[in-house]
């Protein structure tokens, strides 16, 4: 079975410091792993994916995430953070295509609070 | 461009009451969907997934039901809520590669 794990529920940054979110998972295979964001009382928006190739992906408003199969880690960040950037996380990890149904599992969520 | 409505936004309902919620995708054919639960602003639990018209997967036993009438519709529903059920509810669809979110409903069982 396929797992996530956010292992900080909370990340305090100070506005223009580099932010990272921790991310490990699980999975049979070659995974396809996703960043997602949420807003209070808002859907998951979609920040960005690793799928193949380049082990740096970058994403929507200046993220970037660094697969590292060695260590089953796909950690979000962020050169500069921006009080904007304030909002829940989530890591997802979805096993390569089997023919049936994709199923995302998603971590815990990291609440990060940028700090002005 | 595809995208996926979801409503409404926030919903009280007494215990014992009916519930449906709806979801629609529109600008993709035979989308997988998804309803997940997410308790106290938190993790997202999977409720239901369907890969079809009248197909759907149940992940966890509980007082919820899920239907698919259509291939871009589907609903979630309850005949009888429990205060437990309160929470945000959000519908999603996806590609191979990606899933997409609706803006989720809160629904709180008073």
């Amino acid at each position: 079975a396929q797992s996530v794990a956010q292992p900080e529920d909370q990340v305090n940054v100070a506005e223009g410091n580099p932010l990272t979110v921790k991310c490990t998972y699980s999975v049979s295979g070659n995974p396809y792993l996703f960043w997602y964001v949420q807003y209070p009382n808002r859907g998951l928006q979609f920040l960005l994916k690793y799928i193949t190739g380049d082990n740096l992906v970058k994403g929507s408003y200046g993220f970037e995430a660094e697969f590292n199969k060695s260590q089953t880690s796909f950690h979000l960040k962020k050169p500069s953070a921006l009080v904007s950037d304030s909002a829940l996380y989530f890591c997802a990890v979805s096993p390569p295509v089997s023919g049936s149904a994709r199923q995302l599992t998603f971590g815990s969520g990291t609440q990060l609070t940028v700090l002005p | 461009s595809q995208t996926i409505h979801q409503w409404p936004a926030t919903l009280v309902q007494p215990v014992g009451s009916p519930l449906s919620l709806e979801c629609t995708v529109e600008g993709t054919s035979n989308p997988n969907l998804y309803w997940y639960r997410q308790a106290a602003g938190r993790g997202l639990q999977l409720l239901f997934y369907s890969v079809g018209i009248g197909q759907i997967s149940s992940e966890v036993p509980q007082n919820l039901s899920a239907s698919r009438p259509q291939d871009r519709q589907f609903i979630l529903s309850s005949k009888k809520l429990l205060l437990s059920d309160s929470g945000f509810y959000l519908c999603a669809w996806s590609t191979n590669t990606e899933a997409f979110f609706g803006q989720g409903t809160r629904l709180t069982v008073v």
